[in-house]
Order: structure tokens, then sequence, then C-alpha cells
């Protein structure tokens, strides 16, 4: 079973609208972290957002948040007033204690394009 | 300024040889990563170490090796044994063992096998 399920492998939209990139996750672990990475053309990964597992709020950073529905395993990125700018791949992550060490997984992405 | 190198940023490789990915970091984090990137997919794990003279395998690390004799340096060897080893592969190390404050990559490799 997939650990990091990203459905959309392309998003469209608008300058200045918001847009929600999907992320669901599989864990039994208690204790996980939840990550959103962006990947510019030029190949570095940026950290977005964290969320904690246990994190009673939803974590915010600027225009980025992170909707995070424990029971539904779900930890979307939604991002609001779009800039061109935005226009990258977009990686979900999820951090799990594995044999003593953490560990982490990526999604396969979902490429954002926003449209002037 | 703080932060990861990885050289080179473009290799080439002739069928048969091995050949080292060099990472180094200035940030004074513990943990270091290697992950391995195909076209239009995700990271996946080759091998992390969490403090000096210890790593673990991740999930593809067949064809690989890797040491960490310093904290600052984490090299990867791609060996012969690595089939299909033309991919961009990315570096990263973490603040602290729970990766709370994310990953910080360098600017990544590009191998190609000629």
């Amino acid at each position: 079973a997939q650990k990091i399920t990203q459905t959309q492998p392309g998003m469209f939209v608008q300058e200045k609208e918001a847009v929600t990139l999907d992320c669901t996750y599989d864990t039994s672990d208690p204790s996980y972290g939840l990550f959103w990475y962006k990947q510019p053309s030029s190949g570095e990964m940026i950290f977005l957002i964290y969320q904690g597992s246990y994190d009673q709020q939803n974590a915010t950073e600027g225009r980025y948040s992170l909707n995070f529905q424990k029971a539904r395993k779900s930890a979307n990125l939604v991002i609001s007033a779009s800039q061109l700018g935005d226009s990258a791949m977009y990686f979900c992550a999820m951090r799990e204690e594995y044999g003593g060490y953490q560990k982490v997984t990526f999604g396969t992405g979902t490429k954002l394009q926003v449209i002037p | 300024d703080g932060g990861i190198t990885q050289s080179p940023k473009y290799l080439f490789r002739k069928e048969g040889q091995n050949v080292t990915l060099s990472c180094e970091q200035n940030l004074n984090h513990d943990a270091m990563y290697w992950y391995r990137q195909d076209p239009g997919q995700g990271l996946r794990l080759i091998y992390y170490s969490q403090i000096v003279n210890d790593f673990q395998k991740g999930d593809i690390a067949e064809g690989y090796s890797v040491s960490r004799e310093k904290k600052e340096s984490f090299p990867l060897t791609v060996t012969s044994a690595q089939k299909n080893p033309t991919a961009f592969y990315l570096c990263a190390s973490s603040i602290d063992l729970r990766g709370l404050y994310g990953y910080t990559f360098g600017s990544g490799t590009r191998l190609t096998v000629v």
C-alpha cells in the first residue's frame, strides 16, 4: 500500500485564486509528522509547512495552510492568493518512527501551474 | 550562509564505473539522507544516517554505498552494481531526529550513464 498518495498529477490555478493540493497517507504509527515541499524547475526542495499528528490546530505559514483531517488521514495543502512564482512541483511527505529511526516517505507530487 | 552543498551538479558515468557524489553541510545537523528522484516521480530513500559512523539502508539501497566519518559529510557511491543509475540525487539533513522543522536539501546532482 502507498504510504503517501497524491492523486493530482497536475493542477492549474488562476493567479490570485486559492488552490488545494490533495494528500492522503497511511500509517499505524501514533506519532507522525506531515510535510509539504515545493520543487521549482531548478530542482532544489523547499520546505513549506509541517503538521504533527498531535497538533490540535492546522499549521499555517504565510499563504500556506495545511488542512489536517486526522480521521480521514488527509493533509491537504492550501495555497491562498496564488502567484506566478508558485508554479512548481509540490510533494507531500510523512515522517514515521522506523526501527528506532525517523524515516520520511514522499508522495509522487503534483505539478501546479499558475495562469496569469 | 549555512546550507548543504552537493557536487558535482552534473555527472556522467560510463557503464561499469563507480562514482561518488559529494554532500557537505555546515548546519551542524545530526541526521543526513540520500534520495533518488526519477522523472515525474517522488523521492525514494537510498540511505540515511542519524549520527556519525552509523547509517541505515533505505528503500532502494542496492547498488549504493555510503559513509559517515564526519558529521558534516555524507558521500554516496553509486557502484557498478546499480543497473539503472541515471537519476537526480538529492542529499538532505535535519536539525533533529524528528525532523520537526523539515529537511534542508541540497541542490542535487544529475547523474547520467553514457
